[in-house]
């Protein structure tokens, strides 16, 4: 089955304990993109990928780290996390960029005390 | 980043009812594609358009890219209690930009 997958789902965590959330997509795209969804605010993108090895910041990079190693996976990063990293996030991934539709994970929300 | 703005943020409607989103921008897309979430789920695709002009029926769901390629709108027919959720428009700029999303129009259908 084609999809993405996100783990872990649910996470509570302390300030500054590093955590690493994992992506993984099975449909060899190209694009894959992190976003993190607060009420209000809307999706607002994280980091992308291009292409293995090719990454760029979103909107909202500060905090977060990623890489693109593989193709099929894209770690997002959390070096020392803060309360205000507390959120649901969602990777995506793509077959092409300007039509591609993006499949998104089921998503993982991090609470970060 | 180019931004995408929705409107209205919020739709509350009766079964039955006929509704009008909108997404607009001052900047140019090469194509804009709708989403639809649900609670507790990622965004799904409903829908992408390339042409300006260009008009999408997906059953009682009607998608529109404006002329100019800035804006889009969803029109939504006898809108059911199944069509709550949160709908997300989206576009892609060119190859080397990622996709914008807007914030999204929360729409509650009330039987």
């Amino acid at each position: 089955e084609a999809q993405v997958t996100q783990n872990p789902r649910y996470l509570i965590t302390v300030t500054g304990k590093k955590l690493t959330v994992t992506c993984s997509q099975n449909m060899n795209h190209e694009y894959m993109s992190w976003y993190r969804q607060d009420p209000g605010l809307g999706l607002r993108q994280i980091y992308y990928s291009m292409n293995v090895e090719v990454t760029d910041k979103g909107d909202v990079p500060e905090g977060y780290k990623v890489s693109r190693k593989e193709k099929r996976n894209f770690p997002l990063i959390l070096e020392s996390p803060s309360p205000n990293q507390t959120s649901l996030y969602f990777c995506a991934s793509s077959l092409q960029v300007l039509t591609g539709e993006l499949f998104f994970g089921e998503g993982s929300r991090l609470t970060v005390l | 980043t180019q931004l995408l703005e929705q409107s209205p943020q919020f739709l509350s409607i009766q079964e039955g009812e006929n509704l009008t989103v909108y997404c607009n921008s001052s900047s140019v897309f090469s194509s804009l594609q709708w989403y639809r979430q649900e609670p507790g789920e990622g965004p799904v695709l409903l829908v992408t358009v390339v042409t300006g002009g260009e008009v999408k029926k997906l059953k009682r769901l009607t998608f529109q890219f404006g002329d100019a390629r800035k804006d889009s709108s969803l029109h939504i027919t006898a809108a059911q209690t199944g069509d709550t959720g949160l709908y997300l428009c989206a576009g892609w700029n060119s190859g080397n930009t990622p996709l914008v999303f807007g914030k999204g129009t929360r729409l509650s259908v009330i039987a």
